[in-house]
């Protein structure tokens, strides 16, 4: 019964290709968000989404695509991988916002080869 | 600007000792401040809101809108306390600082 879960868990791929990360919450969170988190721990968000539209868009290149079918998934696509998007990307999601504080998916650490 | 700022990367303690983790803020609104917890390689989960004054795992964490800061503290820190903690401010996203590195030794 976990409460935001993300799959793969891992993700190794050659630079080039395009790939998917899912996101699902059972929380009834109205909000979503993608983190990705550099080699130095950096943490830094990349979108949310509120019910399914999407209200931060942060300077994050346009291979990366989200889309959210409905308010309890959000997935994460990238095209034409290059080596900087070597990260652990995290999903999380919060009942209205950040003032509530978030949960988090447990990460998907993506390595292009 | 919307800021967090935790000066220290690392801290290393012996275990018993006291630890304070720095956190600083910039937003000119009122501020909706967490600690979150990152043990080695999991998911970041949520130690502290400053809105429920409440104490996890012992650790503490004051609001002082005159430093602007949110330090986070424990009297006697343990081995198991070692991990990776974020300082984070919420406006309409979560705004995360570097991290703090926190080792305890035996």
């Amino acid at each position: 019964d976990t409460a935001v879960s993300q799959t793969p868990k891992y993700l190794v791929t050659q630079m080039g290709n395009d790939k998917s990360i899912k996101c699902e919450q059972n929380l009834g969170h109205d909000t979503m968000y993608w983190y990705k988190q550099d080699s130095k721990k950096f943490l830094k968000i990349m979108f949310s989404y509120n019910n399914k539209e999407l209200i931060i868009n942060e300077t994050v290149p346009n291979r990366f695509s989200p889309k959210s079918p409905d308010k309890a998934h959000l997935n994460l696509h990238i095209n034409s991988l290059e080596l900087g998007d070597s990260a652990v990307y995290f999903c999380a999601s919060s009942p209205r916002g950040a003032g509530y504080g978030y949960t988090f998916g447990s990460g998907t650490r993506l390595t292009v080869v | 600007a919307q800021r967090v700022t935790q000066p220290e990367k690392l801290l290393s303690v012996f275990k018993g000792a006291p630890v304070e983790l720095k956190c600083n803020y910039s937003y000119s609104g009122s501020p909706e401040l967490f600690w979150y917890v990152q043990y080695s390689r999991q998911r970041l989960q949520l130690l502290l809101r400053h809105i429920s004054r409440e104490s996890i795992k012992g650790f503490t964490a004051d609001l002082n809108k005159g430093e602007t800061s949110f330090h986070l503290k424990k009297p006697f820190a343990q081995e198991e306390d070692s991990a990776m903690y974020y300082c984070a401010l919420g406006t309409d996203k979560l705004i995360f600082g570097t991290g703090t590195r926190l080792q305890v030794f035996p």
